[in-house]
């Protein structure tokens, strides 16, 4: 049982480059989010999608994009990565108790 | 809306020392509590929730709803203890945006 599948694990981009992080999961969850973790932030929530084709903002979504592909997959785009979108990102899932990714280490040169 | 309170990002406390990991909420219904723990470099995992009142790894917390707490504890620290916390609450009803994490408490155990 895979549960909440992110890639890349890691990633390191040039200013303004872009990119899309991929998320799925496979327990038939309708909600799903992105969050992203900094030291001393905690976890910010930047998108969450309540069920397919359904998706609102969260803390911090300026710079980012979802889309909510079908019930399984949730992916993130940065369109024009900046430094300060240099983080952990991790996708989740729930219908009462949330499971996480991975996550992904970007780092934005 | 709700909101979920760690008022300490850092607690450092010795091994073998009880430990406390404080957890406040704000919510008018009746919610659903969790603390999840993420060790170094893993995902986040699910520790324990209010409504199976269980201990695991030694940890418990009691939901006080006159206090509006979820408070975090355990007896006796273990090094392996050591890892980012979170507190989370899911109101009743649930919802993609029912779902609310606190910003976390790093607990470090000194040998």
């Amino acid at each position: 049982n895979a549960g909440v599948t992110q890639t890349p694990k890691f990633q390191v981009l040039k200013t303004g480059q872009s990119m899309t992080l991929q998320c799925a999961q496979d327990m038939n969850h309708n909600s799903m989010y992105w969050y992203r973790q900094d030291p001393g932030m905690g976890l910010r929530l930047i998108y969450y999608s309540a069920s397919e084709g359904t998706t609102d903002k969260g803390e911090v979504p300026n710079g980012y994009n979802v889309s909510r592909l079908n019930k399984r997959e949730f992916s993130l785009r940065l369109e024009s990565a900046a430094p300060s979108q240099t983080s952990v990102y991790f996708c989740a899932s729930s219908v009462y108790q949330a499971f996480f990714g991975q996550g992904t280490r970007l780092t934005v040169v | 809306a709700q909101r979920v309170t760690q008022p300490e990002k850092l607690l450092s406390v010795f091994k073998g020392a009880p430990v406390e990991l404080k957890c406040n909420y704000s919510y008018s219904g009746s919610p659903e509590l969790f603390w999840y723990v993420q060790y170094s470099r893993q995902r986040l995992q699910l520790l324990l929730r209010h409504i199976s009142r269980e201990s695991i790894k030694g940890f418990t917390a009691d939901l006080n709803k006159g206090e509006t707490s979820f408070h975090l504890k355990k007896p006796f620290a273990q090094e392996e203890d050591s890892a980012m916390y979170y507190c989370a609450l899911l109101r009743s009803g649930g919802g993609a945006d029912g779902l609310t994490f606190g910003k976390g408490t790093h607990l470090i155990i000194q040998p």
